[in-house]
């Protein structure tokens, strides 16, 4: 069955420090991966995704992730984090044809930023 | 270009009752898709409509369903709502169906 697993429910770092989430996938082709993040009360924002091509992605904010497909995982990143990047992260997966697409969500990520 | 709207922001009905939400997709897309968010469950696909179609349906009882209009947008309906219909109801359009979501702010349900 199609999942995405984000193992960290919640990560603390310090204002400054770098910054990687995790998130791997099971899914049968390459799928489309996407990141996105949600801070309270509020919908979701796009910060990057993968279709195809160079696996290092870059994405707003200064987030980039990496698509390994060995691993099936694509993690996001951040040299350094700022305080104002408190939120939840949600990793996704398009997966799915024509008539059975749809987005799968991992259960997010809450990051805190430690002044 | 103005993002996904959704209406209401919030909502607070009772067991029983019944909801519309409303969804407006950005201009060009024709791809509107719900999720329902809950502390429980996380973020759950609902429906997604195109060209006021149906064309993907998650597991969700029969009490949950949508419509698409020809401006693309898009409402759903909850009927005989239960008190763990309480939830965050999220909207995103795409273009087209497998190309990127882009979501609205939500509709904050609640079921007394």
């Amino acid at each position: 069955a199609q999942s995405v697993t984000q193992p960290d429910i919640h990560i603390t770092v310090s204002e400054g420090a770098s910054l990687e989430l995790r998130c791997n996938y099971s899914y049968g082709a390459t799928p489309y991966l996407f990141w996105y993040v949600q801070s309270p009360g509020q919908g979701l924002q796009l910060l990057l995704k993968y279709f195809s091509g160079d696996t290092l992605v870059q994405g707003i904010k200064g987030f980039e992730a990496e698509f390994k497909r060995s691993q099936s995982s694509f993690n996001l990143r951040k040299p350094s984090v700022h305080w104002s990047d408190a939120a939840e992260y949600f990793c996704a997966v398009g997966a799915g044809g024509s008539g059975t697409y749809k987005y799968i969500f991992g259960t997010g990520t809450r990051l805190k930023v430690l002044a | 270009k103005a993002g996904v709207t959704q209406t209401p922001r919030y909502l607070i009905k009772t067991r029983g009752q019944q909801v519309t939400l409303s969804c407006s997709p950005i201009s060009g897309h024709r791809s509107v898709s719900w999720y329902q968010q809950t502390p429980g469950q996380g973020l759950q696909f609902l429906f997604e409509y195109f060209s006021e179609t149906q064309r993907n349906k998650g597991n969700f009882p029969g009490r949950f369903s949508g419509r698409q209009f020809s401006n693309s947008r898009s409402e759903m309906n909850v009927s005989t709502l239960e008190l763990g219909d309480s939830a965050l109801y999220l909207c995103a359009s795409s273009r087209e169906t497998q190309e990127t979501q882009y979501f609205g702010p939500g509709t904050r349900l609640l079921v007394l």
